[in-house]
């Protein structure tokens, strides 16, 4: 059975850093590229970043270039999101997801909650 | 970005047949996925590039479209639908998703 297990969130303060871990299972990791994408509180979905299979490419969007970092240990089978100069707009509930073809995403974890407050 | 557009909300039966629409701002040719979210709960893969089913979904659920109109069919709905579901799209840099529709029965 596939898992993704996220962990790290928590209250923060603007301006400071937080690192994200998802934990797969269930799964070759080494052979998919991954994802994280966000849901502000009732809010929609918003793709955050990608990274290769290999870890070789990765992908930002506009708002967190700069700022986020997507990586992965594939020995360790874990993603992960470094996150620096947090603001509020990047409150959210993020997700590991697990790419599949034609740029869907096929598994989500459970998801954890970051939120940037003072 | 590519906006998709998404009626807020939709209220039906159970037994009857759902359709719920999904425009782009611009061409996606199929490239448009669907997912089911329960409250609480994470995003569920339903479709995939327009009208395929994912793994383990109900036949209930079918899609279909293509360029910029896509639709998600639940035929019949059952209780166990309630739900918000959203559109996707992965053909122009970057995916974007629809605001999502929040599917109610009555």
């Amino acid at each position: 059975e596939v898992q993704l297990v996220e962990s790290g969130g928590g209250l923060v303060q603007p301006g400071r850093s937080m690192k994200l871990s998802c934990a797969a299972s269930g799964f070759t990791f080494s052979n998919y590229g991954m994802a994280w994408v966000r849901q502000a509180p009732t809010k929609g979905l918003e793709w955050v970043a990608t990274i290769s299979y290999d870890g070789s490419s990765t992908y930002y969007r506009d708002s967190v270039k700069g700022r986020f970092t997507i990586s992965r240990d594939n020995a360790k089978s874990t993603l992960y999101l470094q996150m620096n100069s947090l603001r509020s707009e990047d409150t959210a509930t993020y997700y590991c997801t697990r790419e599949a073809p034609y740029g869907s995403y096929s598994y989500w974890g459970q998801g954890v909650m970051v939120t940037v407050s003072s | 970005d590519t906006v998709l557009t998404q009626s807020p909300a939709l209220a039906v039966s159970p037994g009857e047949r759902v359709s719920i629409s999904c425009r782009a701002s611009e061409g996606v040719n199929s490239y448009m996925h669907w997912y089911q979210q329960k409250p609480g709960q994470q995003p569920k893969l339903l479709i995939y590039k327009a009208s395929n089913l994912a793994s383990g979904v109900p036949a209930r659920f079918s899609g279909s479209g293509s360029g910029t109109d896509f639709t998600l069919t639940i035929d019949p709905v059952e209780a166990d639908d309630t739900a918000t579901y959203f559109c996707q799209q992965s053909w122009n840099d970057p995916n974007t998703f629809g605001a999502g529709t929040k599917l109610e029965l009555k």
